[in-house]
């Protein structure tokens, strides 16, 4: 099993530019999410999937669109970049949602830097 | 206001130490209390995930309590390695998963 993978790692873009952040996993996850990660703050849910067609928002999900037409794969779509989205991201996947007992897996992360 | 809170900020300490990471929380309704680790440039990994009902448990070398009256948790690691050098992270579920800032802790050899 190669878990959850993110590509791409690395990327830089500039402001206005849109791009897409994938992300897959092969664990038959119903429950996906996406988060950022910022210095000194804690992991911030952006949007999230419950299963395969239903996605709802998290806390920080202006700029961001998600979509989810397969188990295995929940891409997050930047639609016009702006520098204060320069973070990390991660990709998550487990069993049930946060309520459950269930471990959540993440991906290794993108870094993406908006000049 | 649903928050998490770890203490201290950062720790240094000699190889083969043990240490306490502390955890205090406000979150309600509270479902179950996480400790993720996370290495540098890296996604966080699960040590362990505890409901009310648990008091303590193990993983390793890494030993997490939780007294929920009191609203904290801790994380004892025992015997210190260098490869436990890493950020490490209080999460609490309640509909959500409130995330704590996290503890980065620095072995030296």
């Amino acid at each position: 099993n190669a878990g959850v993978t993110q590509t791409p790692k690395f990327q830089v873009l500039k402001t206005g530019q849109s791009m897409t952040l994938q992300c897959a996993q092969d664990m038959n996850h119903e429950y996906m999410s996406w988060y950022r990660q910022d210095p000194g703050m804690g992991l911030r849910l952006i949007h999230y999937s419950v299963g395969a067609g239903i996605t709802d928002q998290g806390e920080v999900p202006n700029g961001y669109n998600v979509s989810r037409s397969t188990t295995e794969d929940f891409p997050l779509r930047l639609l016009s970049a702006a520098p204060s989205q320069t973070s990390v991201y991660f990709c998550a996947s487990s069993l049930g949602g946060p309520a459950s007992y269930n471990e959540q897996f993440f991906g290794p992360g993108t870094r993406l830097t908006v000049l | 206001k649903n928050q998490v809170e770890q203490s201290p900020q950062s720790l240094i300490i000699l190889e083969g130490k043990n240490c306490t990471l502390q955890c205090n929380y406000t979150v309600s309704p509270f479902s179950n209390l996480r400790w993720y680790k996370q290495d540098t440039g890296r996604g966080p990994v699960s040590l362990t995930i505890m409901t009310f009902s648990e008091n303590t448990k193990s993983n390793g070398r890494y030993t997490a309590t939780l007294d929920a009256d009191t609203k904290q948790s801790s994380l004892h690691i025992t015997a210190s390695q260098l490869s436990d050098s890493a950020s490490y992270i209080c999460v609490v579920s309640a509909e959500k998963l409130i995330w704590g800032a996290g503890t980065k802790l620095i072995i030296k050899p």
